[in-house]
């Protein structure tokens, strides 16, 4: 059973694209829905939270549609520092662990 | 704010010996996590805890693994015998509480067994 489900790319993008990544997740009553960014051997790192009215902070976006059980992330106008893995994570209820997909793979190139 | 301490960073072993990996929250923090991340995979929840107690340790391996938070504050994660498949990193993370889930992350422990 796969709880959250990502593509794992590469995606490999020229600087100044945009970029959408999407993940899926299972169960239908989970409550809380994050992106987080994984630098290369490094720790991840919460991105941004995403809410159902849909949330933007900068060049990110983030949308939640709970009647699909799908989640993306947004990209705009992408930067070299961009390149990283980025972790889509659900929390199924109050008071449990974070549950994270496999983390989609973005390089972006000048 | 200092953040998750994690010890040692690297480890190398041989199959069947026995390891240690040491953890220390963000102060207050009263959730606890220990998550291993394999090469190419998302972290995956091994032990979470609340104070000194166990809230989730579903996925945890006792046969092999075993983890502690005695007085609710720093955490120790242990395999005996480590397995060649045990090779990953893990990763500590602490959240303010059951509620504030928002996780922060050590650096983690990369364990390689030989």
């Amino acid at each position: 059973r796969k709880e959250v489900e990502q593509d794992p790319g590469p995606f490999n993008v020229p600087e100044g694209a945009t970029v959408a990544f999407n993940c899926t997740y299972s169960n239908s009553a989970s409550q809380s829905f994050f992106w987080y960014r994984q630098d290369c051997r490094k720790e991840p790192k919460l991105l941004m939270s995403v809410y159902s009215s849909g949330n933007e902070d900068g060049r990110f976006t983030a949308q939640l549609n709970r009647a699909s059980q799908y989640i993306s992330l947004l990209i705009r106008d992408s930067k070299l520092s961009d390149s990283a893995t980025y972790l889509c994570v659900v929390n199924e209820q109050a008071g449990t662990a974070l549950i994270f997909g496999k983390g989609t793979t973005l390089s972006v190139s000048s | 704010e200092a953040g998750v301490a994690q010890s040692p960073r690297y480890k190398i072993i041989e199959k069947r010996q026995s390891v240690a990996f040491w953890c220390n929250p963000i102060s207050g923090h009263a959730t606890l996590y220990w998550y291993q991340q394999i090469l190419g995979q998302g972290p995956k929840l091994l032990i979470q805890f609340q104070n000194n107690g166990v809230v989730d340790d579903s996925q945890l391996p006792k046969d092999r693994f075993s983890a502690e938070r005695l007085k609710g504050v720093d955490s120790t994660l242990k395999i005996q015998p480590a397995k060649l498949e045990d090779s990953a990193v893990y990763l500590c993370a602490s959240s303010l509480d059951l509620v504030n889930t928002e996780a922060f992350f050590g650096q983690g422990t990369r364990l390689t067994v030989v």
